[in-house]
């Protein structure tokens, strides 16, 4: 099983419609959860960290089920520019490693 | 804002060649870390780094891999002797965790390595 798998996509959405992606993850010792964004060819920043009561950032919402290994992203209200890679990433370890999903490729269109 | 600095934007290097890669991490920030993505693939951890020891390290991250924070603002990471398959963009990234609890770690615009 991978460490954290995505759907990888793409998603084709039009403009203001709502997405949701979904994420697990194997290691049940995993600590912190977060959505990245990753642009084509560009550095992965952060979105939103995830916690277990759920958290909401603007047209963004994370929630996380540890009991299932499960992470979710939801986007409202699409933008175009909200197009581009989501990547569910997991913190485990006392080193603060990162583990990435390969990403899930959203496309908002017109 | 504060952000991480990194140099070259690109490098090209032939194959068995010694490169390094520079990068400046936020000034107040304690943990450093270096990633790396083959185009096409998922971000992979290599090391992380805390009080000038390597703090973790990944399978990737063998012998021919060092890092080093020569002063109070750089940390390089070295690849001794470049292989084909080490042709990926290298993210440098930092936070400010103590390592008690995860703070979010800033990542750098990434230098992209191709061996020829």
């Amino acid at each position: 099983r991978k460490e954290v798998e995505q759907d990888p996509g793409p998603f084709n959405v039009p403009e203001g419609a709502t997405v949701a992606f979904n994420c697990t993850y194997s290691n049940s010792a995993s600590q912190s959860f977060f959505w990245y964004r990753q642009d084509c060819r560009k550095e992965p920043k952060l979105l939103m960290s995830v916690y277990s009561s759920g958290n909401e950032d603007g047209r963004f919402t994370a929630q996380l089920n540890r009991a299932s290994q499960y992470i979710s992203l939801l986007i409202r209200d699409s933008k175009l520019s909200d197009s581009a890679t989501y990547l569910c990433v997991v913190e485990t370890g006392g080193g603060n490693k990162l583990t990435f999903g390969t990403g899930t490729q959203l496309k908002v269109e017109l | 804002e504060p952000e991480v600095t990194q140099t070259p934007s690109h490098q090209v290097t032939q194959m068995g060649q010694e490169v390094i890669l520079r990068c400046v991490p936020i000034s107040n920030h304690l943990y450093f870390y270096w990633y790396r993505q083959i185009l096409g693939q998922k971000v992979e951890f290599l090391v992380s780094f805390y009080n000038n020891e390597i703090s973790e390290k990944s399978e990737i991250f063998d012998d021919q891999f060092s890092v080093e924070r020569p002063d109070g603002s750089n940390f390089t990471l070295k690849i001794r002797s470049t292989k084909l398959e080490d042709s990926a963009m290298y993210f440098c990234a930092s936070s400010a965790s103590t390592g008690h609890s995860t703070d979010t770690q800033y990542f750098g615009p990434g230098t992209r390595l191709t061996v020829l």
